[in-house]
């Protein structure tokens, strides 16, 4: 059974400050994903990362992703009070077609002013 | 393009009574993706269906719960004779072909009184 870990569950830091927010998986898989979600929202895609090496940016959040450690991170840079949401990383596990996703916890992040 | 569209987007059902969801995914998507996200956690997958079939019902409860993807009209999840502990948000998800990103509904908050 894939099992997909989060760290931290919760995470409370000031603006303009840098963090990391790790995932790690516990098989091999083509595809992972990064979403955001806001209370009561639906899910906003923000990165898929596709290959091992593989490191995307958009804004303030910088994702990579390395296979062989089965682990991906989500780097936040020089936070703002905008990017307070939960966001969860997925993994596809469909073997053999389909996109079936097994979801971390989530991060809770609050951007304090 | 409309996106995946979800309705209702809130339901209210007494103990005992049918729940029905309904999910019309994008124009052109035939591969739909249900999962369930209860409070404070992360989505689970529940199924995976095409039109007219069901792939993938691993993640499905054995009872009480159901789904379909008609040859026309949306696809439906169904939970018969609901308990509070049903009480999630359930989000439906489409794809256009095989193992390409799945894109979401805004979902259905089913509130079990």
């Amino acid at each position: 059974e894939l099992k997909v870990e989060q760290n931290p569950l919760f995470l409370s830091m000031q603006e303009g400050k840098n963090y990391t927010i790790y995932c790690n998986y516990s098989t091999t898989s083509d595809r992972l994903y990064w979403y955001r979600q806001d209370p009561g929202k639906s899910l906003e895609s923000l990165f898929v990362l596709l290959s091992n090496g593989a490191v995307k940016q958009e804004g303030r959040l910088m994702a990579s992703l390395d296979t062989k450690a089965r682990l991906s991170t989500l780097h936040i840079t020089a936070a703002v009070h905008d990017l307070s949401a939960t966001y969860f990383c997925a993994v596809d596990w469909g073997e053999t077609s389909g996109s079936r996703l097994t979801f971390g916890e989530g991060t809770q992040l609050t951007v304090n002013p | 393009n409309a996106g995946v569209m979800q309705n209702p987007r809130h339901l209210v059902r007494r103990r005992g009574q049918e729940a029905r969801l309904r999910c019309s995914p994008m124009k052109g998507h035939s591969h739909v993706y249900w999962y369930r996200q209860l409070p404070e956690e992360g989505l689970k997958f529940m199924v995976y269906l095409q039109k007219e079939n069901i792939i993938d019902e691993s993640g499905m409860p054995k009872e009480r719960f159901s789904a379909e993807f008609p040859k026309e009209g949306p696809s439906i999840l169904r939970i018969q004779q609901v308990v509070r502990g049903d009480s999630a948000a359930y989000f439906c998800a489409s794809s256009p072909v095989v193992d390409t990103e799945a894109f979401f509904g805004q979902g259905t908050r089913l509130t079990v009184v």
